[in-house]
Protein backbone atom coordinates (compact mmCIF):
# COMPACT_ATOMS: atom_id res chain seq x y z
CA UNK A 1 0.00 0.00 0.00
CA UNK A 2 0.75 4.16 -0.14
CA UNK A 3 3.39 5.42 2.23
CA UNK A 4 3.75 8.86 3.05
CA UNK A 5 5.87 10.37 4.73
CA UNK A 6 6.02 13.93 6.08
CA UNK A 7 8.86 16.49 7.15
CA UNK A 8 9.57 18.53 9.44
CA UNK A 9 7.60 17.35 12.42
CA UNK A 10 7.62 20.80 14.40
CA UNK A 11 8.66 24.16 12.29
CA UNK A 12 8.94 27.37 13.55
CA UNK A 13 9.35 30.72 11.48
CA UNK A 14 9.19 34.23 11.98
CA UNK A 15 6.36 35.96 10.68
CA UNK A 16 6.53 37.44 7.30
CA UNK A 17 9.21 34.68 6.45
CA UNK A 18 8.62 31.16 4.45
CA UNK A 19 7.78 28.11 5.01
CA UNK A 20 7.93 24.87 3.17
CA UNK A 21 6.78 21.24 4.64
CA UNK A 22 8.00 18.21 2.45
CA UNK A 23 6.27 14.73 1.60
CA UNK A 24 7.65 11.58 -0.32
CA UNK A 25 5.04 8.89 -1.37
CA UNK A 26 5.58 5.38 -2.18
CA UNK A 27 3.23 4.28 -4.74
CA UNK A 28 3.89 5.18 -8.11
CA UNK A 29 0.50 5.25 -8.88
CA UNK A 30 -1.09 7.97 -6.81
CA UNK A 31 -2.03 10.78 -9.02
CA UNK A 32 -3.57 13.59 -6.24
CA UNK A 33 -1.84 15.43 -3.56
CA UNK A 34 -4.31 17.58 -1.20
CA UNK A 35 -2.76 19.42 1.45
CA UNK A 36 -4.81 19.67 4.83
CA UNK A 37 -4.69 22.37 7.46
CA UNK A 38 -5.98 21.65 11.15
CA UNK A 39 -6.52 24.15 14.19
CA UNK A 40 -6.92 22.99 17.34
CA UNK A 41 -10.31 21.24 18.79
CA UNK A 42 -11.03 21.33 14.26
CA UNK A 43 -11.43 19.15 11.54
CA UNK A 44 -8.55 19.30 8.65
CA UNK A 45 -9.53 21.40 6.03
CA UNK A 46 -8.20 21.29 2.66
CA UNK A 47 -6.34 24.26 1.60
CA UNK A 48 -4.73 22.98 -1.96
CA UNK A 49 -4.35 19.97 -3.68
CA UNK A 50 -2.40 19.20 -6.84
CA UNK A 51 -2.86 16.52 -9.32
CA UNK A 52 0.05 14.18 -11.08
CA UNK A 53 -0.73 16.35 -14.73
CA UNK A 54 0.67 19.71 -13.07
CA UNK A 55 4.28 20.69 -11.34
CA UNK A 56 3.18 23.54 -9.73
CA UNK A 57 -0.04 24.91 -8.25
CA UNK A 58 -0.43 28.81 -6.27
CA UNK A 59 -3.18 29.78 -4.63
CA UNK A 60 -2.72 32.98 -3.39
CA UNK A 61 0.35 33.15 -0.33
CA UNK A 62 0.00 29.02 -0.78
CA UNK A 63 2.04 27.06 -3.38
CA UNK A 64 2.01 23.26 -3.65
CA UNK A 65 5.06 21.66 -6.35
CA UNK A 66 4.99 17.85 -7.27
CA UNK A 67 8.39 16.22 -8.50
CA UNK A 68 6.26 13.02 -10.26
CA UNK A 69 9.53 11.38 -10.91
CA UNK A 70 11.43 11.72 -7.34
CA UNK A 71 7.97 11.17 -5.71
CA UNK A 72 7.82 13.97 -3.62
CA UNK A 73 5.56 17.01 -3.04
CA UNK A 74 5.96 20.14 -1.04
CA UNK A 75 3.63 22.89 0.29
CA UNK A 76 5.29 26.18 0.42
CA UNK A 77 3.83 29.16 2.54
CA UNK A 78 5.13 32.90 1.64
CA UNK A 79 4.69 35.85 3.80
CA UNK A 80 3.59 33.86 6.88
CA UNK A 81 1.29 35.23 9.63
CA UNK A 82 -0.03 34.64 12.78
CA UNK A 83 -3.17 32.71 11.96
CA UNK A 84 -1.25 29.52 9.35
CA UNK A 85 -0.06 28.67 13.02
CA UNK A 86 -1.48 24.98 12.77
CA UNK A 87 -0.66 21.38 11.92
CA UNK A 88 -0.33 20.74 8.12
CA UNK A 89 -1.09 17.44 7.12
CA UNK A 90 0.17 15.84 3.50
CA UNK A 91 -1.79 13.00 1.55
CA UNK A 92 -1.81 11.09 -1.41
CA UNK A 93 -4.68 8.64 -3.04
CA UNK A 94 -4.09 6.78 -6.19
CA UNK A 95 -6.74 5.75 -8.78
CA UNK A 96 -7.92 2.47 -7.52
CA UNK A 97 -10.87 0.09 -9.19
CA UNK A 98 -13.04 1.06 -6.13
CA UNK A 99 -13.01 4.19 -3.69
CA UNK A 100 -9.89 4.87 -2.34
CA UNK A 101 -9.40 6.73 1.02
CA UNK A 102 -6.70 9.22 1.51
CA UNK A 103 -3.29 8.00 3.20
CA UNK A 104 -1.83 10.80 5.44
CA UNK A 105 1.44 11.85 6.29
CA UNK A 106 2.26 12.26 10.29
CA UNK A 107 1.91 16.34 10.13
CA UNK A 108 3.98 19.13 10.57
CA UNK A 109 3.12 21.29 13.51
CA UNK A 110 3.66 24.92 12.43
CA UNK A 111 4.51 27.93 14.44
CA UNK A 112 4.59 31.54 13.64
CA UNK A 113 6.73 33.43 15.61
CA UNK A 114 5.78 37.56 16.06
CA UNK B 1 -18.44 25.22 7.74
CA UNK B 2 -17.11 22.30 5.61
CA UNK B 3 -20.82 20.71 5.25
CA UNK B 4 -19.57 17.86 7.05
CA UNK B 5 -21.67 17.78 10.47
CA UNK B 6 -20.41 15.02 13.21
CA UNK B 7 -22.34 14.73 16.75
CA UNK B 8 -21.65 14.54 19.20
CA UNK B 9 -18.18 16.43 19.43
CA UNK B 10 -17.94 14.91 22.75
CA UNK B 11 -18.10 11.65 23.75
CA UNK B 12 -16.79 9.63 27.20
CA UNK B 13 -17.57 5.90 27.46
CA UNK B 14 -17.43 3.25 29.29
CA UNK B 15 -15.88 -0.20 28.21
CA UNK B 16 -19.04 -2.32 28.30
CA UNK B 17 -21.39 0.65 26.97
CA UNK B 18 -22.65 0.99 23.70
CA UNK B 19 -22.58 4.44 21.51
CA UNK B 20 -22.86 5.58 17.98
CA UNK B 21 -21.38 8.38 16.31
CA UNK B 22 -23.02 10.33 13.95
CA UNK B 23 -22.02 11.72 10.32
CA UNK B 24 -24.09 14.18 8.36
CA UNK B 25 -23.19 15.83 5.10
CA UNK B 26 -25.38 18.49 2.88
CA UNK B 27 -22.98 18.47 0.00
CA UNK B 28 -24.40 16.07 -2.01
CA UNK B 29 -21.70 13.52 -2.41
CA UNK B 30 -21.77 9.68 -2.58
CA UNK B 31 -18.70 9.05 -0.92
CA UNK B 32 -17.90 8.76 2.97
CA UNK B 33 -15.31 7.65 5.32
CA UNK B 34 -14.08 7.31 9.00
CA UNK B 35 -10.94 8.09 9.77
CA UNK B 36 -9.35 7.62 13.41
CA UNK B 37 -6.99 10.44 14.51
CA UNK B 38 -4.52 9.47 17.40
CA UNK B 39 -1.64 11.39 18.51
CA UNK B 40 1.57 11.67 17.13
CA UNK B 41 0.21 9.24 14.28
CA UNK B 42 -0.88 9.87 10.91
CA UNK B 43 -4.76 9.99 10.57
CA UNK B 44 -5.81 5.80 9.99
CA UNK B 45 -8.73 5.26 7.42
CA UNK B 46 -11.19 2.76 8.81
CA UNK B 47 -13.96 3.09 6.70
CA UNK B 48 -15.13 3.49 2.98
CA UNK B 49 -18.52 3.72 1.53
CA UNK B 50 -19.27 4.33 -2.14
CA UNK B 51 -23.09 4.83 -2.66
CA UNK B 52 -23.85 3.45 0.12
CA UNK B 53 -21.85 0.28 0.09
CA UNK B 54 -19.03 -0.56 2.01
CA UNK B 55 -15.51 -0.98 -0.48
CA UNK B 56 -13.15 -0.83 2.64
CA UNK B 57 -12.29 -1.86 5.75
CA UNK B 58 -9.06 -1.26 6.89
CA UNK B 59 -8.42 -3.89 9.48
CA UNK B 60 -10.81 -2.72 11.70
CA UNK B 61 -11.77 -4.84 14.89
CA UNK B 62 -15.59 -5.74 15.41
CA UNK B 63 -16.25 -3.11 18.05
CA UNK B 64 -16.37 -0.75 15.47
CA UNK B 65 -19.18 -1.35 13.47
CA UNK B 66 -20.33 1.42 10.63
CA UNK B 67 -23.37 1.81 8.92
CA UNK B 68 -24.75 4.14 6.02
CA UNK B 69 -28.56 3.91 5.70
CA UNK B 70 -27.81 6.69 2.77
CA UNK B 71 -25.86 9.00 0.93
CA UNK B 72 -26.62 11.62 3.30
CA UNK B 73 -25.74 9.78 6.77
CA UNK B 74 -22.75 7.59 8.27
CA UNK B 75 -22.93 6.19 11.97
CA UNK B 76 -20.23 4.52 13.72
CA UNK B 77 -21.45 2.28 16.09
CA UNK B 78 -19.06 1.62 19.44
CA UNK B 79 -19.12 -1.31 21.89
CA UNK B 80 -16.96 -2.77 24.36
CA UNK B 81 -14.31 -0.47 23.27
CA UNK B 82 -10.62 0.12 25.04
CA UNK B 83 -8.89 2.62 26.66
CA UNK B 84 -6.47 2.67 23.56
CA UNK B 85 -9.58 3.13 21.12
CA UNK B 86 -9.79 7.00 22.69
CA UNK B 87 -9.18 9.52 19.77
CA UNK B 88 -10.38 12.14 17.58
CA UNK B 89 -12.83 10.41 15.05
CA UNK B 90 -13.78 12.43 11.72
CA UNK B 91 -15.54 11.70 8.52
CA UNK B 92 -15.48 13.15 5.44
CA UNK B 93 -17.36 12.84 2.18
CA UNK B 94 -16.50 13.44 -1.39
CA UNK B 95 -17.99 13.34 -5.24
CA UNK B 96 -16.26 9.87 -6.24
CA UNK B 97 -13.56 8.29 -4.70
CA UNK B 98 -11.08 10.42 -6.92
CA UNK B 99 -12.10 14.02 -5.88
CA UNK B 100 -11.35 16.43 -2.97
CA UNK B 101 -12.47 15.20 0.21
CA UNK B 102 -13.97 17.22 2.81
CA UNK B 103 -13.63 16.55 6.64
CA UNK B 104 -16.23 17.44 9.69
CA UNK B 105 -15.03 18.60 13.26
CA UNK B 106 -14.64 14.97 14.58
CA UNK B 107 -16.00 13.62 17.99
CA UNK B 108 -12.99 13.73 20.47
CA UNK B 109 -13.46 9.83 22.15
CA UNK B 110 -12.25 9.11 25.60
CA UNK B 111 -13.11 5.58 26.43
CA UNK B 112 -12.95 4.89 30.52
Amino acid sequence: GENVEQHPSTLSVQEGDSAVIKCTYSDSASNYFPWYKQELGKGPQLIIDIRSNVGEKKDQRIAVTLNKTAKHFSLHITETQPEDSAVYFCAARAVGGGADGLTFGKGTHLIIQP
Amino acid sequence: ETGVTQTPRHLVMGMTNKKSLKCEQHLGHNAMYWYKQSAKKPLELMFVYSLEERVENNSVPSRFSPECPNSSHLFLHLHTLQPEDSALYLCASSQDSEREAFFGQGTRLTVV
